[in-house]
């Protein structure tokens, strides 16, 4: 079975550039999941789908971050424009029903600096 | 808010010998609780889980310890294989707004890095 996948795997922009990141879940998979994982901090969530739906994008910034899963498969997160504290790196999960007891499977991130 | 904490940033074993890294958490409500194990260059891993009806769960060399009372879990890993060596995040999880879908976030702490001596 393969696995999340994500691309690409670093980057490195200037501030206020804009920047795109790409997840492709693994398939079948109805709940896809962006974190930001900022150096020395844990995995914290950015928005959350279910199929092609947000189901919670509380701590997503809005005003410079979006995020879309047209078809309810791949997703996209981009940033625009980049701020020096979004350097971290972006890691893409999915899980089969959205449920804690389900294990979400990551994928190997992008690792994003902003200078 | 820092609602889970593994206040010890990094740990170093023998080779052999038991890993036990520690979790702290706030938020009462919290209810299922998972370990994941990260490589560099790598997305983290399931590892175990525990759910708050139980106060221990067992998967080979690994055993996850719950106590509600003073809010605190603790993974064992038995004995330590130069293979462990990685990141271990905590993780932590309840009811909150549940949708048809679900909805269960998930809240991690900052992470152990562990590394075993051979």
């Amino acid at each position: 079975e393969a696995g999340v996948a994500q691309s690409p795997r670093y980057k490195i922009i200037e501030k206020r550039q804009s920047v795109a990141f790409w997840c492709n879940p693994i398939s079948g998979h109805a709940t896809l999941y962006w974190y930001q994982q900022i150096l020395g901090q844990g995995p914290k969530l950015l928005i959350q789908f279910q199929n092609n739906g947000v189901v919670d994008d509380s701590q997503l910034p809005k005003d410079r971050f979006s995020a879309e899963r047209l078809k309810g498969v791949d997703s996209t997160l981009k940033i625009q424009p980049a701020k020096l504290e979004d350097s971290a790196v972006y890691l893409c999960a999915s899980n089969p029903s959205g449920r804690a007891t389900d294990t979400q499977y990551f994928g190997p991130g992008t690792r994003l600096t902003v200078l | 808010d820092q609602q889970v904490k593994q206040n010890s940033p990094s740990l170093s074993v023998q080779e052999g010998r038991i890993s036990i890294l520690n979790c702290d958490y706030t938020n009462s409500m919290f209810d299922y609780f998972l370990w994941y194990k990260k490589y560099p260059a790598e997305g983290p891993t399931f590892l175990i889980s525990i759910s708050s009806i139980k106060d221990k769960n067992e998967d080979g060399r690994f055993t996850v310890f719950l106590n509600k009372s003073a809010k605190h879990l603790s993974l064992h890993i038995v004995p330590s294989q130069p293979g462990d060596s990685a990141v271990y995040f905590c993780a932590a999880t309840y009811p909150g707004r549940k949708s048809n879908f679900g909805n269960e976030k998930l809240t991690f702490g900052t992470g152990t890095r562990l590394t075993i001596i051979p």
